[in-house]
């Protein structure tokens, strides 16, 4: 079975523009989450998306959107780029509950120049 | 909010050697997973362990959950252990649970 994928891998934007990441969660998963790694430090969480509604928000602007599709798979926007944006952008997926494993994509190097 | 803190941050070793790596949290929660983020960025998964012992080849983890800490056991290290491995605790709370992350260990084994 496929792992969680994500596109694109890299991607180099100016300040300003707008950004469009992609998910697709391991089947049979419905709970996508998106986090930020910035260098050096641990992912912070951005989104938690199950069955195509927002269940919870990290302390982040409102240029970050995200949404969830019938197939469950998600897309995380980014509006007027800023250079701290810069990071890695990791979704993970996991099956609805509390008790339930995390699994990770290989993530979106993002760079704002 | 519930605060994870990873010690050591730094760890040397030679191949072959024997390491321990702990992850203190601050309140109760309702899962722990141990990840190891390779130099690409992709984190893999290690454990999913909210409580208890598990054993994986040459890993294994503990987590005592009465007293908020997790350990991380790597015996016989080879370089391919090299990176940054990651505890990351879940809270319900609000109708959702999310993972909350220590910054890490970066570990770097020498042959």
């Amino acid at each position: 079975d496929a792992g969680v994928t994500q596109s694109p891998t890299h991607l180099i934007k100016t300040r300003g523009q707008q950004v469009t990441l992609r998910c697709s969660p391991i089947s049979g998963h419905k709970s996508v989450s998106w986090y930020q790694q910035v260098l050096g430090q641990g992912p912070q969480f951005i989104f938690q998306y199950y069955e195509k509604e927002e269940r919870g928000r990290g302390n982040f602007p409102d240029r970050f959107s995200a949404r969830q599709f019938p197939n469950y798979s998600s897309e995380l926007n980014v509006n007027a780029l800023l250079l701290g944006d810069s990071a890695l952008y990791l979704c993970a997926s996991s099956l609805e509950g509390v008790r339930t494993e995390a699994f990770f994509g290989q993530g979106t190097r993002l760079t704002v120049v | 909010g519930i605060q994870v803190e990873q010690s050591p941050p730094d760890l040397i070793l030679q191949e072959g050697a024997n390491s321990t790596l702990r992850c203190n949290f601050s309140d109760s929660v309702n899962n722990l997973q141990w990840f190891h983020q390779n130099p690409w960025g992709q984190l893999i998964n290690l454990f999913y362990i909210p409580s208890g012992t598990k054993q994986n080849g040459r890993l294994s983890a503990t987590t005592v959950a009465t007293e908020r800490y997790s350990l991380l056991y790597i015996s016989s290290s080879q370089t391919t252990d090299s990176g940054v491995y990651f505890c990351a605790v879940v809270r319900f709370s609000g109708g959702y649970n999310k993972l909350i992350f220590g910054a890490g260990t970066r570990l770097a084994v020498h042959p």
